[in-house]
């Protein structure tokens, strides 16, 4: 059973600070989403990251993948208070059949 | 705007009744599918249809159930409705060699007393 873990589950930062996000699974995989979550809202696609060593940037954020390691990264680099939200990723495991992540619920705070 | 539309937005049931939960996708979307989002919890999986046939299933028992019609439409039923099927219902469509993009609805915000 595919299984996808995030930490930290809770992160409260400083606006301007930088932070990272880590995204593991169990099983292997051909791609890995990240998604975003306002409360009450649907999800945003972020990225998807299709190979080892993807690594795709948005504005201040940036995501990698490492399949070997069976890991993802999501960085935040100088936050805002517009990111608060939740985060989360999630892996493929066939057709586009995800197995999300238990989420990582960000504050920026001023 | 994803172009998927879930409806209705928010709906409230009583324990041991049915609900039906609709989804509409864009023209040529011939993949959907359906994840229950708990309180505070990531979305899970719970069944894929593709072209109108059921194509793979999470852990979720036979009371729930899906239909997708050929107008790119889609319905999830819940019968025997329980306490614990409180959750947001979110719909996600794909279009053929979509490129590995899933466009998510709004969801539909369950409520079961």
């Amino acid at each position: 059973e595919l299984k996808v873990e995030q930490n930290p589950l809770f992160l409260s930062m400083q606006e301007g600070k930088n932070y990272t996000i880590y995204c593991n699974y169990s099983t292997t995989s051909d791609r890995l989403y990240w998604y975003r979550q306002d409360p009450g809202k649907s999800l945003e696609s972020l990225f998807v990251l299709l190979s080892n060593g993807a690594v795709k940037q948005e504005g201040r954020l940036m995501a990698s993948l490492d399949t070997k390691a069976r890991l993802s990264t999501l960085h935040i680099t100088a936050a805002v208070h517009d990111l608060s939200a939740t985060y989360f990723c999630a892996v493929n495991f066939g057709n586009e059949k995800l197995t999300f992540g238990t989420g990582t619920r960000l504050t920026i705070i001023p | 705007e994803t172009g998927v539309t879930q409806s209705p937005t928010h709906l409230i049931k009583t324990r041991g009744q049915q609900v039906t939960l609709r989804c509409s996708s864009q023209s040529g979307h011939n993949t959907v599918s359906w994840y229950q989002q708990a309180l505070g919890q990531g979305p899970q999986f719970i069944f894929q249809y593709y072209r109108e046939e059921e194509n793979g299933r999470g852990n979720f028992p036979p009371r729930f159930s899906g239909l997708q019609f050929p107008n790119y439409s889609s319905e999830l039923n819940v019968n025997a409705l329980e306490l614990d099927d409180s959750a947001l219902y979110l719909c996600a469509s794909s279009p053929e060699g979509g490129r590995y993009i899933q466009y998510f609805g709004a969801g539909t915000r369950l409520s079961v007393l």
